[in-house]
């Protein structure tokens, strides 16, 4: 696809549950990102692969949240036992080769999800 | 650490008005990155500019121009002659980008309204 991709992009899960959620890059981007965006506020950091290895997951809250991007491409976001307060939008991005080195992050329309 | 002050929540304009939006940030780095984002209902995050810190050179973009000053740490975002489609949520960000790490710090965003 020409840009990047999210799915789902509506989640609606239960309290306790476990979910997954994917995000397709634009082809051969090899860095990637995942943020979430509360109600009201800027999007907040979570993870930053470059190619497979997470180079930089300082963004992640605790350890019910892992991402994983086993080929380069594909990633999924894995939250276990969600919380309410778990809800947001989750957004991806992907860009050439990082933002330090002169290319720009290109965002998806975001996964938003809401636990109960 | 890294921070970024939107102060201005909410801006209310009418249609032809200019408008500046602005952006105060902290870093410790000497070397670190700038940038606007827009985020329009539809909620993907559009990129608007990068600048990086080594470059205080003011920028135009069609209706759209950028002062970065280093001696009071501001990066505003001025938009001429402002239309109706130019009302969203604009965000500025900041990267220091050091040590792997690519991770954008978000303000918490001003919500631009243009009325016709």
């Amino acid at each position: 696809g020409a840009g990047v991709s999210q799915t789902p992009s509506n989640k609606v899960t239960e309290k306790g549950k476990y979910v997954e959620l994917r995000c397709d890059p634009i082809s051969g981007h090899t860095a990637l990102y995942w943020y979430r965006q509360s109600l009201g506020q800027g999007p907040e950091f979570l993870i930053y692969f470059q190619g497979t290895g997470a180079a930089d997951d300082s963004g992640l809250p605790n350890d019910r949240f892992f991402a994983v991007r086993p080929e380069g491409s594909v990633s999924t976001l894995k939250i276990q036992r969600t919380e309410r307060g778990d809800s947001a939008v989750y957004l991806c991005a992907s860009s050439l080769r990082g933002t330090a080195m002169n290319t720009e992050a290109f965002f998806g329309q975001g996964t938003r999800l809401t636990v109960v | 650490a890294q921070k970024v002050t939107q102060a201005q929540t909410e801006i209310s304009v009418v249609e032809k008005e200019d408008v500046t939006l602005d952006c105060v940030y902290e870093t410790r780095d000497t070397t670190y990155y700038l940038f606007w984002y827009k985020q329009p209902p539809s909620g993907e995050l559009v990129f608007l500019i990068r600048r990086n810190s080594f470059d205080e050179q003011n920028e135009i973009s069609g209706r759209y121009s950028w002062n970065f000053q280093k001696s009071t740490s501001s990066f505003n975002f001025t938009i001429t002659a402002s239309q109706v489609v130019d009302s969203a949520v604009y965000f500025c960000a900041l990267s220091e980008a050091k040590g792997g790490s690519e991770k954008l710090v978000f303000g918490k965003g001003t919500k631009l309204t243009v009325n016709p």
